[in-house]
């Protein structure tokens, strides 16, 4: 069974830039949530999609979006970039929630400059 | 809202010795509990987690945890350490709403 996937791997942007990030979750996964993990801040919570609804989100402005498609697939969008939204992205999916078990992809390196 | 602390940023510790990692947690409902580990340069990956029942739980490569809900606490153990198990240790709490990580153990084994 095919892991996690996460396009692209490495992604450099400039600030007032937006840029996507996608995520394949594993076969059968429902739920995809997406993380940012920095340095100082470590791993935050950004947002969970199950079945196309967003069913929780984290405490990060608007700036940060994202959508679920038909077969699970994710994106994320972040617009107006700042250099302090230079991460280490995460997208985790798992059967029905972060209460169960979440399969995380190697994660997209953004670096804003 | 729910917070994770764990105590220590490093734990440096020689190969075949027992190494504890500590996680303590706060929240006003009852949670699930979860210890992540992160390879270099890999995602990360579960290695043990507790939903209810018995307070020790057992994960893979030989880890284990207690959950002590008197402490709020859910400290992670081995008995002996291997030079592989040099990683990122992340313990999560899971509260009804979203996954709250703690900020990292970096558990270092030197031969």
């Amino acid at each position: 069974k095919a892991g996690v996937t996460q396009t692209p791997r490495y992604l450099i942007k400039t600030r007032g830039q937006q840029v996507t990030l996608s995520c394949s979750p594993i076969s059968g996964h429902r739920s995809v949530s997406w993380y940012q993990q920095t340095p100082g801040q470590g791993l935050q919570f950004l947002f969970e999609y199950f079945s196309e609804t967003q069913r929780n989100k984290g405490n990060f402005p608007g700036r940060f979006s994202g959508r679920q498609f038909s077969n699970s697939r994710s994106e994320m969008n972040v617009s107006t970039l700042e250099l302090g939204d230079s991460a280490l992205y995460l997208c985790a999916s798992s059967l029905s929630g972060a209460q169960d078990e979440q399969f995380f992809g190697p994660g997209t390196r953004l670096t804003v400059l | 809202a729910q917070s994770v602390t764990q105590l220590d940023s490093q734990v440096p510790v020689f190969e075949e010795a027992p190494v504890e990692l500590r996680c303590n947690y706060s929240s006003s409902v009852s949670v699930y509990l979860f210890w992540y580990v992160q390879y270099p340069n890999q995602g990360l990956q579960l290695l043990l987690k507790y939903l209810s029942g018995s307070t020790l739980v057992k994960g893979i490569n030989g880890f284990e945890a207690e959950f002590n809900k008197s402490q709020t606490s859910f400290h992670l153990r081995k008995p002996s350490v291997h030079i592989s198990d040099t990683a990122e240790y992340f313990c999560a709490v899971w509260a009804g709403n979203m996954l709250t990580f703690g900020g990292g153990t970096r558990l270092m084994v030197k031969p």
